[in-house]
């Protein structure tokens, strides 16, 4: 019954590996997220899709790449890791368009470790 | 663009004292919303109060209350009669009101860490 589901919880990598990271939500949104958590726990938002189509972009490299596949589902490809990558990469979603200002519920996020 | 300060890296009470946690940002819309998280051990991240920006009276659940101060862009969040489950990251959080094509942004400031004592 899970709402925001993220898998893995944990992923352990080598440099220069590539490794996808999926989220699925059962609430019906429209809008999913991927944040990013680094080690002093500042959170900062990398991608937005709403209803599969990519609407925010902030500065990320271009070795990130999201994929929705249908709106309920917002998978995050990462290729060539670097230690710099690691952190928690959190995938939320939000209702869309009326509902505006109710927040994000937010999956549990996936703690990603370079070596 | 909006920033979301929050001056308190660290706190700790005692159990069932009060504590009070503070957040500025800064922004030039007039209207928006306000949250604020908590990120418990277990990393999952929860809603614990949300304030809009054009309702005068502060939000209130259960324990948990706000003291929005609009005008001077303070929105603190009181913990009253804390208890151990309280230990958490606290985040302090701002949302535009205007989705861009649906998409609402967090901002989120650097968190607090409270740790309850017994």
């Amino acid at each position: 019954d899970t709402a925001v589901s993220q898998t893995p919880k944990y992923l352990v990598t080598q440099m220069g590996n590539d490794k996808s990271i999926k989220c699925e939500q059962n609430l019906g949104h429209d809008t999913m997220y991927w944040y990013k958590q680094d080690s002093k726990k500042f959170l900062k938002i990398m991608f937005s899709y709403n209803n599969k189509e990519l609407i925010i972009n902030e500065t990320v490299p271009n070795r990130f790449s999201p994929k929705s596949p249908d709106k309920a589902h917002l998978n995050l490809h990462i290729n060539s890791l670097e230690l710099g990558d690691s952190a928690v990469y959190f995938c939320a979603s939000s209702p869309q368009p009326y509902r505006t200002g109710f927040g994000y519920t937010f999956g549990s996020g996936t703690r990603l470790t370079v070596v | 663009a909006q920033t979301v300060t929050q001056s308190q890296p660290e706190m700790s009470v005692q159990e069932a004292e009060t504590v009070t946690l503070s957040c500025t940002y800064d922004t030039s819309e007039n209207n928006y919303y306000l949250f604020w998280y908590k990120q418990p051990p277990s990393r999952q991240m929860i809603l614990v109060i949300r304030q809009e920006a054009y309702k005068q009276q502060n939000a209130t659940e259960n324990r948990f209350s706000v003291n929005f101060q609009k005008a001077a862009k303070s929105f603190s969040l009181k913990i009253s009669d804390s208890q151990l489950g309280d230990t958490a990251m606290y985040f302090c959080a701002f949302m535009k009101p205007r989705p861009i094509q649906g998409a609402q942004k967090l901002v989120f400031g650097q968190g607090t860490r409270l740790t309850i004592n017994p």
